[in-house]
């Protein structure tokens, strides 16, 4: 198994510019989901998804667009990337039961917005 | 919503020596899922130890274990017999349930010292 993985490693753009993070788990995982992390903020989620065809937003979902067409993928857009969205990118994924399973993490993407 | 204090940005600790790294939370809820995770130098996101907010017993896994007291919402981590490749940032995170978001404190820079 590969687990889950995360593309690229890393990526320079300039402001306005779109792209789109790619996130793939071969492990079934019903539940995945998009972290940024900055400087002193811990882990902060972007939007998350329990299932093909339904996601969600987190607590920073501003700037960002999902999509959930099939199980193992979960990319993350950003339309229009700003300064402000220079971050490390982490995606997770899990099953949702039984409940104390804990997310399997991508190596994470640093986005750098010029 | 739940939230997760981590009241120390760093510490330190000697090699072979204990260190404790606090965590406090704060939910009306009354089952969910209590995570430590390691983030190294690597930026890998890996699993410590994980605690059922049932199950009265501490978790404990080799050198870690929590000091769990539910009716504080306290979620200690305790690191025996300190090794080098502990240095790393250390998180606390809050789940209710495996279709809910995974909520993180802000971190704990851990370093030990030879």
């Amino acid at each position: 198994n590969a687990g889950v993985t995360q593309t690229p490693k890393f990526q320079v753009l300039k402001t306005g510019q779109s792209m789109t993070l790619q996130c793939a788990q071969d492990m079934n995982h019903e539940y995945m989901s998009w972290y940024r992390q900055d400087p002193g903020m811990g882990l902060r989620l972007i939007h998350y998804s329990v299932g093909a065809g339904i996601t969600d937003q987190g607590e920073v979902p501003n700037g960002y667009n999902v999509s959930r067409s099939t199980t193992e993928d979960f990319p993350l857009r950003l339309l229009s990337a700003a300064p402000s969205q220079t971050s490390v990118y982490f995606c997770a994924s899990s099953y949702s039961r039984p409940s104390n399973q804990p997310q399997h993490f991508g190596d994470g993407t640093r986005l750098s917005i010029l | 919503a739940q939230t997760v204090t981590q009241s120390q940005p760093e510490m330190s600790v000697q090699e072979a020596e204990t260190v404790t790294l606090s965590c406090t939370y704060d939910t009306s809820e009354n089952n969910y899922y209590l995570f430590w995770y390691k983030q190294p130098p690597s930026r890998q996101m890996i699993l410590v130890i994980r605690q059922e907010a049932y199950k009265q017993q501490n978790a404990t896994e080799n050198r870690f274990s929590v000091n769990f007291q539910k009716a504080a919402k306290s979620f200690s981590l305790k690191i025996s017999d300190s090794q080098l490749g502990d240095t790393a940032m250390y998180f606390c995170a809050f789940m209710i349930s495996g279709n809910t978001p995974l909520v993180f404190g802000k971190g704990t820079r851990l370093s030990v010292i030879a």
